[in-house]
């Protein structure tokens, strides 16, 4: 079975530029988590979708950050604009539907933002 | 002050020594305890959940939880340098899913 996946695995960007960052989950998965990891710092919470729906978005930064999941299926989040501060490693985790299954949160590789 | 307090390290040990890991936490409505161990370049992968208190034993791996010192507690049994990678504490309220991480402990055992 396929894990979780990200794409790209790195990326460079000016400040002021757009990026689009995507996870694929584990197929069946209904819940699917957006995490960030700035360096230093732990890693902290942005939102959880399940299925299509956010059910909860509060560690969300704020509104240059839009995280989408057309279909419950794959999600992406996008910044727009870039500031300096959203470098950082972005990651995503799945798992599957009901309370217990939801605390086995599966994480992929993650997506090394650089914003210069 | 930090939902979750952890010990950064690092910590070196030599190859079958007990590690101990740790993490204390300000929140008490946490009822689910996450440890993860992550490898270089790598997205965190779950070792163990436990629920409120007590312990948890898979291998050679146990998880300790008393929530009355607001304390929780991985150990490793015969520790081998593939063991060797950084341990994060995550934690959560039984209602909702958010995590909440320590900062990491990183581990070396020497052969």
């Amino acid at each position: 079975e396929a894990g979780v996946t990200q794409f790209p695995s790195h990326s460079v960007i000016e400040k002021g530029q757009t990026v689009t960052l995507r996870c694929d989950p584990i197929s069946g998965h209904d819940n699917l988590y957006w995490y960030r990891r700035v360096m230093g710092k732990e890693i902290k919470f942005l939102l959880h979708f399940v299925k299509e729906s956010k059910q909860d978005e509060s560690g969300m930064p704020n509104n240059r950050f839009l995280a989408e999941r057309t279909g419950g299926t794959y999600s992406t989040l996008k910044v727009q604009p870039a500031e300096l501060e959203d470098s950082g490693v972005y990651f995503c985790a799945s798992s599957q539907r009901g309370v217990l299954a939801s605390y086995e949160q599966y994480f992929g590789p993650g997506t090394r933002l650089t914003v210069t | 002050q930090k939902e979750v307090e952890q010990d950064p390290g690092p910590l070196s040990v030599p190859e079958g020594a007990i590690v101990s890991l740790n993490c204390t936490y300000s929140n008490s409505a946490f009822q689910y305890f996450m440890w993860y161990r992550q490898y270089s370049r790598k997205g965190p992968e779950l070792l163990m959940y436990t629920y409120s208190s007590g312990n948890k034993e898979d291998g050679r791996f146990t998880a300790q939880v008393d929530k009355s010192s607001k304390y929780i507690s991985l150990f490793i049994r015969d520790s081998q340098p593939s063991d060797s990678a950084t341990y994060l504490c995550a934690m959560s309220v039984v209602t909702g899913n958010q995590f909440y991480f320590g900062t990491g402990t990183s581990l070396t055992v020497i052969p």
